[in-house]
């Protein structure tokens, strides 16, 4: 099973919600990703956790507060954000350690913010 | 520094081969990937190669690497319709945490 699913698919909030968007895995990986795809760009990295410690933010603005409460979740918390992060936002996960390991990533939630 | 490029649009027959080209800048560059992206959907990682290789063939997919010029391409034989998508092209360096870094993407079109 190489799966990683995301919820919700679609998601339209308000610059003043507050949502959270949740991924899962079950390959027993312990590095997960949350990456951020523009419309006709290439994902960006945002968050890396590995062994369930956050282990890269790449000066990702504090409306995103990314949390890993086990080694299967992941989880983005989004409060006050801006119509520009309105995105597509994979989640990834891979073996974790010193060595390369290739990534497979969910199918993505599309958040439209208004 | 890291860099990926590729060009950016690729149109093709259904039933030729697919070469779609990608350069990188990192001469440290470990792994290097191709992804697969549908209209509105995730990356499916189609196949990737180290660093030490020059060749790697999966079915109908074929990447060769020059790692002299820094040059990656991916072959598609016999493209099909399901084969239209964009395919990022992708790098990893060692020192841990797997950072990814993708190329801008080639569109594939495959008309009849």
């Amino acid at each position: 099973d190489t799966e990683v699913t995301q919820t919700p698919k679609h998601l339209v909030m308000g610059m003043t919600n507050k949502k959270s968007l949740k991924c899962e895995q079950h390959m027993g990986h312990r590095a997960m990703y949350w990456y951020k795809q523009k419309a006709k760009k290439p994902p960006e990295l945002m968050f890396v956790y590995s062994y369930e410690k956050l282990s890269i933010n790449e000066s990702v603005p504090s409306r995103f507060s990314p949390e890993c409460p086990n080694s299967s979740l992941l989880n983005l918390h989004l409060h006050a954000l801006q119509p520009e992060d309105s995105a597509l936002y994979l989640c990834a996960s891979s073996q974790a350690g010193q060595a390369i390991y290739e990534q497979y990533f969910g199918p993505g939630t599309r958040l439209t913010v208004t | 520094g890291e860099d990926v490029e590729q060009s950016l649009f690729l149109s093709v027959r259904e039933g030729d081969s697919s070469v779609i080209n990608c350069t990188y800048t990192d001469s440290s560059s470990t792994y290097l990937y191709w992804y697969k992206q549908e209209p509105g959907a995730g990356l499916q990682l189609l196949t990737y190669i180290f660093s030490n290789m020059d060749m790697k063939q999966d079915q109908r997919l074929t990447v060769l690497l020059n790692k002299k010029d820094k040059h990656l391409s991916l072959r598609i034989a016999d493209t099909q319709t399901g084969d239209s998508a964009i395919y990022f092209c992708a790098e990893t360096t060692s020192g841990g945490y797997n950072k990814l870094i993708f190329g801008a993407g080639t569109r594939l079109a495959v008309h009849p």
